[in-house]
């Protein structure tokens, strides 16, 4: 069935440490890939976005390529800061609508 | 502009008890849905609606009923409350074919 699959967290790293949290899916068809972020007891919020192969999302200095050829939609950020502490979620929106999500990364950033 | 409204912010359920989880978007948005958040599960979607009148099942619809009889309000309804429905919900709203807008959840406890 249609799945998404992040990789497990939580992932601590040092300010200005690159970033990387895999996503990887399994669709029927084409669907639009998103990045949420949700900071503590706050609902989640848009990151980035992609709708087609090959496109790159990107938002305050995150970005992540929707590669249809390995079905994977990671998320990358060259610098990360102690601001960016949060849990990252990967999800797939399909054509009827329904959208579904990774079970988020967690992620520590340290001064 | 309120976005997504979500009420109450706590409740306390005892076992067998019914209640209703209040979801409101001021946007116009067509497509609504819930979600349960669950430490190591991430979010798992419950119901979703594409327009009013319109209601489908998601991953985890079992013990939950929805009903979408206007475009702004989505109420979550749980007929007899269980001990493993303890998680917190939240609801989102999108218009359709981008991406999700969030309430600031609701932390429900069933003792």
């Amino acid at each position: 069935g249609n799945s998404v699959t992040q990789m497990e967290g939580p992932v601590t790293l040092s300010e200005e440490a690159f970033l990387t949290i895999n996503c990887t899916y399994t669709a029927t068809g084409y669907p639009s890939l998103f990045w949420y972020v949700q900071y503590p007891g706050e609902g989640l919020q848009l990151l980035l976005k992609a709708t087609k192969a090959d496109d790159k999302g990107s938002n305050k200095g995150f970005e992540a390529t929707y590669r249809k050829e390995t079905t994977s939609f990671h998320l990358e950020k060259g610098s990360v800061q102690v601001s960016d502490s949060a849990v990252y979620f990967c999800a797939l929106r399909f054509r009827d609508d329904k959208i579904i999500f990774g079970k988020g990364t967690r992620l520590h950033i340290l001064p | 502009n309120a976005g997504v409204t979500q009420t109450p912010k706590f409740q306390v359920l005892k076992t067998g008890q019914s209640m209703t989880l209040q979801c409101a978007q001021d946007m116009n948005h067509e497509y609504m849905s819930w979600y349960r958040q669950d430490p190591g599960m991430g979010l798992r979607l419950i119901h979703y609606s594409v327009g009013a009148g319109i209601t489908d099942q998601g991953e985890v619809p079992n013990g939950y009923n929805v009903s979408r009889s206007t475009t702004e309000d989505f109420p979550l309804r749980l007929l007899s409350a269980a001990p493993s429905q303890t998680s917190v919900y939240f609801c989102a709203s999108s218009p359709t074919g981008i991406s999700l807008h969030f309430g600031n959840g609701t932390r429900l406890t069933v003792t």
